[in-house]
């Protein structure tokens, strides 16, 4: 299958900074890729949908000046959480949709750790 | 919007036996079914996935059918091994010319094979 890669796969930060974690697709070019948050032992649940080079559409309850996700390119997705506290703790996951194999196919990263002290 | 609920939440089977999660949406409009395998610590791997125009579709092991009609959807792993031991999740979207919308997903079952 495609490869998807997430960057880093762990980082620790204080509450107030903002932390930012990349998702590219390796060997495909993603016209659109998706972001999730997974609590601990709990299912994965859509945060935001982005398409390259327009701005993300968010899901309901997440908010945009919080999570900020810019996709500018086609193999590059970054999200942003700013000034992250500690109930921003997760595991965020991104998927790549594309050109690789089916189009309705998402393929997804390894996950990034977020722990906010 | 969708809603999509997973049973049970954990399954233990003895190895070689079978093993079957169902799954159920609310949302009649979608009409893609992706399966994924998580394993602790890492991203979903897709292992299976069915679109609303089939009733069923195999891969070696793996299975998965589909009801319309009742909006019920179903795994299914014969001839277990330790290697499938995993969170199994299934999901639902919409389906378009570019490709599914983003996932809703169930709530996971845990997959435990006993040797």
């Amino acid at each position: 299958g495609a490869v998807v890669s997430q960057h880093p796969s762990r980082v620790i930060c204080k509450s107030g900074t903002s932390v930012k974690i990349e998702c590219r697709s390796l060997d495909f070019q993603a016209t659109t890729m998706f972001w999730y948050r997974q609590f601990p032992k709990q299912s994965l649940m859509l945060m935001a949908t982005s398409n390259e080079g327009s701005k993300a559409t968010y899901e309901q309850g997440v908010e945009k000046d919080k999570f900020l996700i810019n996709h500018a390119s086609l193999t590059l997705s970054t999200l942003t959480v700013t000034s992250a506290h500690p109930e921003d703790s997760s595991f965020y996951i991104c998927s790549a949709r594309g050109q690789r194999g089916r189009a309705d196919t998402q393929y997804f990263g390894p996950g990034t750790r977020l722990t906010v002290l | 919007g969708e809603n999509v609920e997973q049973h049970p939440s954990t399954l233990s089977v003895q190895e070689g036996d079978s093993a079957v999660i169902k799954c159920t949406y609310s949302d009649s409009a979608s009409n893609y079914f992706p399966w994924y395998k998580q394993e602790l610590g890492k991203g979903p791997q897709l292992i299976i996935d069915i679109r609303s125009n089939v009733g069923e579709k195999k891969d070696q092991r793996i299975a998965v059918t589909l009801n319309k009609t009742a909006k019920h959807f179903s795994l299914h792993i014969t001839e277990t091994q330790p290697e499938d031991s995993a969170v199994y999740f299934c999901a639902a979207a919409m389906y378009s010319g570019g490709g599914a919308d983003g996932l809703t997903f169930g709530k996971g079952t845990h997959l435990i094979i006993q040797p």
